[in-house]
């Protein structure tokens, strides 16, 4: 299994403004996956985080929106730039081991 | 791609009740998990279980991935096993999970 510490754990932030979400793995993962979820939905993936090279977005996600960094095996941040109240959701990261998905507490981002 | 339907869409039970919750899947089943959605938002792992049967404590789940269905057993349900239900199956080898809509139970004491 892994353990995926996400945060901030929650924020509200003004429109026009980013925020950086970070996610720490306490093992060495090779997939790191970021998901939104808007409020009363299910989860729709956001893209796939690669260590070393640039990240693979779902259609409908953009780098300029989503910028995403995987420095090395344990680490990943996603950020939502230029916020707008469509942004506000819930954000999580997860790691794949042995192919089992575990999944940080999530982000809930409200934009005012 | 692999679609992911659940049901029922929404659940209500009285304390003690017992439910079954199912998933079905348009493709042949790879990785498939089920989660419990707390009221925080945080998915806590329940079951991976791409084949067979697993029983942990009051919680069960059987995937029979010839027939492309997977089924989530709560019995004698309790206040705090309120939340959503999700089933998810991987696409292929790349990791990426396609989620179902969830089941929203709500347990009345």
């Amino acid at each position: 299994s892994a353990v995926i510490s996400q945060k901030p754990s929650r924020d509200i932030c003004q429109r026009g403004t980013s925020l950086t979400i970070q996610c720490q793995v306490d093992s060495q993962v090779t997939m790191m996956f970021w998901y939104r979820q808007q409020p009363g939905q299910s989860l729709t993936l956001i893209a796939t985080a690669n260590q070393g090279s640039e990240a693979t977005y779902e259609s409908g996600f953009v780098i300029d929106k989503f910028p995403i960094s995987r420095p090395n095996l344990t680490f990943s941040t996603l950020t939502v730039s230029n916020m707008s109240p469509e942004d506000s959701s819930i954000y999580l990261c997860s790691g794949e081991v042995n192919t089992e998905a575990f999944f940080g507490q999530g982000t809930r981002l409200t934009v005012v | 791609g692999i679609q992911v339907e659940q049901s029922p869409p929404d659940l209500i039970l009285q304390e003690g009740a017992n439910s079954t919750l199912r998933c079905n899947f348009s493709d042949s089943v790879n990785n498939l998990q089920w989660f419990h959605q707390n009221p925080w938002g945080q998915l806590i792992n329940l079951f991976y279980i791409p084949s067979g049967t697993k029983q942990n404590g009051r919680l069960s789940a059987t995937t029979v991935a010839t027939e492309r269905y997977s089924l989530l057993y709560i019995s004698s349900s309790q206040t705090t096993d309120s939340g959503v239900y999700f089933c998810a199956d991987g696409s292929g080898n790349t990791g990426k999970l396609i989620f179902g809509q969830g089941t929203t139970l709500q347990v009345k004491p």
